[in-house]
């Protein structure tokens, strides 16, 4: 059980173009999912919190703009990548949370975004 | 300062050994903690967590937690290379709040 997919789980893309990451609770249903970024050798970067049904709250630091996040429902998350730069390029993992009480949250696999 | 702190390492053991990692959270108020595995381009997989002063065992894996010394730590017993990764630890202050350390690189030398 608590299994989490995202989709693409490998994306290249040109400079200025748009990038939309899914992620899934496949087995339960997460009240909250979390959106990490992670560069090379560098730890989890949390970059924004979503509840489903209300707006996301970004981490300091974060272009909200830039990066769009829906939580749609209680299953799915998305975030996009608007104009997207090869500054951007990282890996993106989100997490979902049940809402435990030891607020356990389960990752999934990630997506590696490389822009061009 | 940092919310979790870790050392970065690399940790080096021969296999077979202990591997001891440490991590110390500065929210005094911090109730869960939770160790993670991360091998090179895969995300985080969760080892073990644990709330209650006192050790926790899973296995080659036990858990230590002292909230009085703001103090976590992992051991590995008989270190396979198999254990070789970057391992998180992450704290959850309050509802669903997660600070995570830098990690710390283990080597299980064969």
């Amino acid at each position: 059980g608590a299994v989490v997919s995202q989709h693409p789980s490998w994306v290249i893309c040109k400079s200025g173009t748009s990038v939309k990451i899914e992620c899934r609770s496949l087995d339960f249903q997460a009240t909250t999912m979390f959106w990490y970024r992670q560069f090379p050798k560098q730890s989890l970067m949390l970059m924004a919190t979503s509840n489903e049904g209300s707006k996301a709250t970004y981490e300091q630091g974060v272009e909200k703009d830039k990066f769009l996040i829906n939580h749609a429902s209680l299953t799915l998350s998305t975030l996009t990548v608007t104009s997207a730069h090869p500054e951007d390029s990282s890996f993106y993992i989100c997490s979902a949370s049940p809402g435990l009480a030891d607020g356990e949250q389960f990752f999934g696999p990630g997506t590696r975004l490389t822009v061009l | 300062q940092k919310e979790v702190e870790q050392n970065s390492g690399p940790l080096s053991v021969p296999e077979g050994a202990i591997a001891s990692l440490n991590c110390t959270y500065s929210d005094r108020g911090s109730q869960s903690f939770f160790w993670y595995r991360q091998y090179s381009g895969k995300s985080p997989e969760l080892i073990m967590f644990i709330y209650s002063n006192g050790d926790k065992e899973d296995g080659r894996f036990t858990a230590q937690l002292n909230k009085a010394s703001q103090y976590v730590s992992l051991l590995i017993r008989d270190s396979q290379p198999s254990d070789s990764a970057t391992y998180l630890c992450a704290v959850n202050p309050t509802g669903n709040q997660f600070y995570f350390g830098t990690g710390t690189s283990l080597t299980v030398i064969p």
